[in-house]
């Protein structure tokens, strides 16, 4: 079946060491997105792509960083500079980079930093 | 940037009962969709409605752009109808979408 994969479900890491998040589609949706979910909150945008080897910041890029070296793969990478990073991670797709198709969510991982 | 304001913020219903769900926002979007989040935190896609009314089931949503607001209809709800029903929008300028802080629904059985 299509979908989007992330991977762990859970992660835990002590402050100070850098994660990475695992996002995968076979959608073959050109659009992949990376949002942060708070406990009693709304998602915010961190960081999207629209097309491959390029990206974009979101509202709240700062202390994570990303690639696109391919189409399928969106891997997220929570570093030491992010103050606060313990929160549930959910990464997107669309097929249309533009404002016309609707977005599709993973499952999410829940990091946990203590 | 653009503000998005859903209500209510919670919703206890028996099964059976009706609901609907409201989002505003503060400028003129093109790109609007509603999602549900189920207690597993899995956020499914229900309707891409910039405008005009879409229906699926037990669900349906209208979007007013012109009055830059957006309803979702739950009708007969069940127990799976429990979660938090989230509203997200794209306005001209951004390139992704802008979500409210969602409602929490509860369906009792």
């Amino acid at each position: 079946d299509g979908g989007i994969t992330q991977s762990p479900k859970y992660l835990f890491r002590k402050e100070g060491q850098n994660v990475t998040l695992s996002c995968e589609q076979n959608l073959n949706h050109d659009a992949m997105y990376w949002y942060r979910q708070d406990p009693g909150q709304g998602l915010r945008l961190i960081y999207y792509s629209q097309i491959v080897n390029d990206f974009q910041k979101g509202d709240i890029a700062e202390g994570y960083s990303v690639s696109r070296e391919k189409k399928e793969s969106f891997p997220l990478t929570v570093t030491s500079a992010q103050k606060n990073p313990t929160a549930f991670y959910l990464c997107a797709s669309s097929i249309d980079p533009g404002n016309n198709s609707p977005l599709h969510f993973g499952n999410g991982t829940r990091l946990t930093v203590t | 940037g653009i503000q998005v304001e859903q209500s209510p913020p919670d919703l206890i219903l028996q099964e059976g009962a009706n609901s609907t769900l409201r989002c505003n926002f503060s400028d003129s979007v093109n790109n609007l969709q509603w999602f549900h989040q189920n207690p597993w935190g899995q956020l499914i896609n229900l309707f891409y409605i910039p405008s005009g009314t879409k229906q699926n089931g037990r669900l349906s949503a209208t979007t007013v752009a012109t009055d830059r607001y957006s309803l979702l209809y739950i009708s007969s709800s069940q127990t799976p109808d429990s979660g938090v029903y989230f509203c997200a929008v794209q306005g001209g300028g951004a390139d992704g979408l802008t979500f409210g802080k969602g409602t929490h629904l509860i369906i009792q059985p």
